[in-house]
């Protein structure tokens, strides 16, 4: 168990719908990585939290968005949903950004249908 | 971060270790090396880190040649809970940047009885 907490485990919705994934740190991470792991694309980093701020942005949606709030827990909002959002959605924390060693410790994990 | 190259596929036979090589030939003197694995679509696991020296911890060992070009992930009385995808990641360290993780394909590792 590496202490990230990830709901819903599953999550089945249709194509135009809107859903919202959650993630919850271990105690003490200040920095939330959402990843996207679809068949065809191999695990893909979508987006960084640190202390409530955005950090960093890789291959994520405009359809996609995330935030972080106050107690480090983060949501990551996913909006008029297609087939080929269908994947597994990971977040990983770790202690602080910028540390020379930052682990990253990953949840277990939403996986998405879209029907 | 520098590219990493690692076999598609290999086998091991349970009890026996599992030698598990990485090529980072483009590796600059900053970059970690990190190993992840990821049991059947369960969330990537942590499994050990190093810059140049040789480190070990109760999961694994991991050995960095002196140019740091290569490295091998040894774990040493492999079971069959070890079958998984195991990911060889080179990562730089900077103040103040992102810090995300680049998977490649992996190594599937399959312990066979």
């Amino acid at each position: 168990d590496s202490g990230v907490t990830q709901t819903p485990k599953h999550l089945i919705t249709a194509t135009g719908q809107r859903v919202t994934l959650r993630c919850s740190p271990r105690s003490g991470d200040l920095s939330v990585y959402w990843y996207q792991q679809s068949l065809d694309q191999g695990l893909q980093f979508l987006i960084q939290y640190y202390n409530g701020e955005e950090r960093a942005k890789g291959n994520i949606l405009e359809r996609f968005s995330a935030q972080q709030f106050p107690d480090l827990h983060s949501e990551l909002n996913l909006s008029s949903l297609e087939l080929g959002d269908s994947a597994l959605y990971f977040c990983a924390s770790s202690v602080e950004a910028g540390v020379q060693t930052d682990t990253q410790y990953f949840g277990p994990g939403t996986r998405l249908t879209v029907l | 971060d520098a590219k990493t190259t690692q076999p598609p596929s290999m086998d091991c036979a349970e009890g026996r270790a599992a030698n598990l090589p990485c090529n980072h030939s483009t590796i600059s003197g900053n970059e970690y090396v990190y190993w992840y694995r990821q049991i059947h679509s369960q969330g990537p696991q942590y499994i050990i880190h190093g810059l140049k020296n040789n480190e070990t911890n109760e999961m694994a060992s991991l050995i960095i040649t002196e140019d740091r070009k290569s490295s091998t992930l040894i774990l040493p009385h492999a079971t069959l809970r070890d079958t998984a995808v195991y990911y060889c990641i080179v990562r730089a360290y900077s103040s103040g940047s992102a810090r995300q993780l680049t998977f490649g394909s992996g190594t599937q590792l399959t312990v066979l009885p």
